[in-house]
């Protein structure tokens, strides 16, 4: 256990619709990573947060925005969902400010399946 | 910007023998680099780091990493895999300079098998 925890386990939604991942990190953990993985991709890096504030971003869609609130838990909204939006989401903390200097602990995802 | 090859898709290996999955990175400064495992219907495990100092580094469940400068190289090894090391496995790089995209560069991964 890594001590990241997501909700929900597994969604399944419909195009078009809208979604809210939700990740808590591990306690202490000021970084909030959020990756996509799909067959196609691989593993991605989409979005960071760093104590409430968004550090950096990746590949993520403009139909896709994050936050991370003051007790640290962060969600990632998906909206305007396409089929190609369905994967597995990973969220992953860290006490490091960038990726590179501590290691990243990732929670056991969430499954989007858009239909 | 950084990159991490896997050459292998898949790798099978027979219960007892030797591992050796292969990583290749391209960043520009010296990397911070890291292996994973995925099993499957699960997260991420990390199982060893390399951040500076001894090139060779212990991880957990038997599996070392040596960081050969010269070659670009972080490859991951274990002397005697068991059937529960059947997994994916991923190489990633991460980057310690501010401003841009940050986050982990993953390989592709390498799927190992493992025979009985």
């Amino acid at each position: 256990d890594s001590g990241v925890t997501q909700t929900p386990k597994h969604l399944i939604t419909a195009t078009g619709q809208r979604v809210t991942l939700r990740c808590s990190p591990r306690s202490g953990d000021l970084s909030v990573y959020w990756y996509q993985q799909s067959l196609d991709q691989g593993l991605q890096f989409l979005i960071q947060y760093y104590n409430g504030e968004e550090r950096a971003k990746g590949n993520i869609l403009e139909r896709f925005s994050a936050q991370q609130f003051p007790d640290l838990h962060s969600e990632l909204n998906l909206s305007s969902l396409e089929l190609g939006d369905s994967a597995l989401y990973f969220c992953a903390s860290s006490v490091a400010r960038t990726s590179g200097s501590r290691e990243q602990f990732f929670g056991p995802g969430t499954r989007l399946t858009v239909l | 910007a950084q990159s991490v090859t896997q050459p292998d898709i898949h790798i099978t290996v027979s219960e007892g023998a030797s591992l050796e999955l292969r990583c290749n990175y391209s960043y520009g400064a010296t990397p911070y680099l890291f292996w994973y495992v995925q099993s499957p219907g699960q997260g991420l495990q990390l199982l060893l780091k390399y951040f500076s100092g001894d090139t060779l580094v212990q991880g957990i469940k038997g599996f070392e990493a040596e960081f050969k400068r010269s070659q670009s190289s972080f490859n991951l090894r274990k002397p005697s895999v068991h059937w529960s090391d059947a997994a994916e496995y991923f190489c990633a790089v991460g980057t310690y300079s501010g401003g841009g995209a940050d986050g982990l560069t993953f390989g592709k991964g390498t799927h190992l098998i493992i025979q009985p």
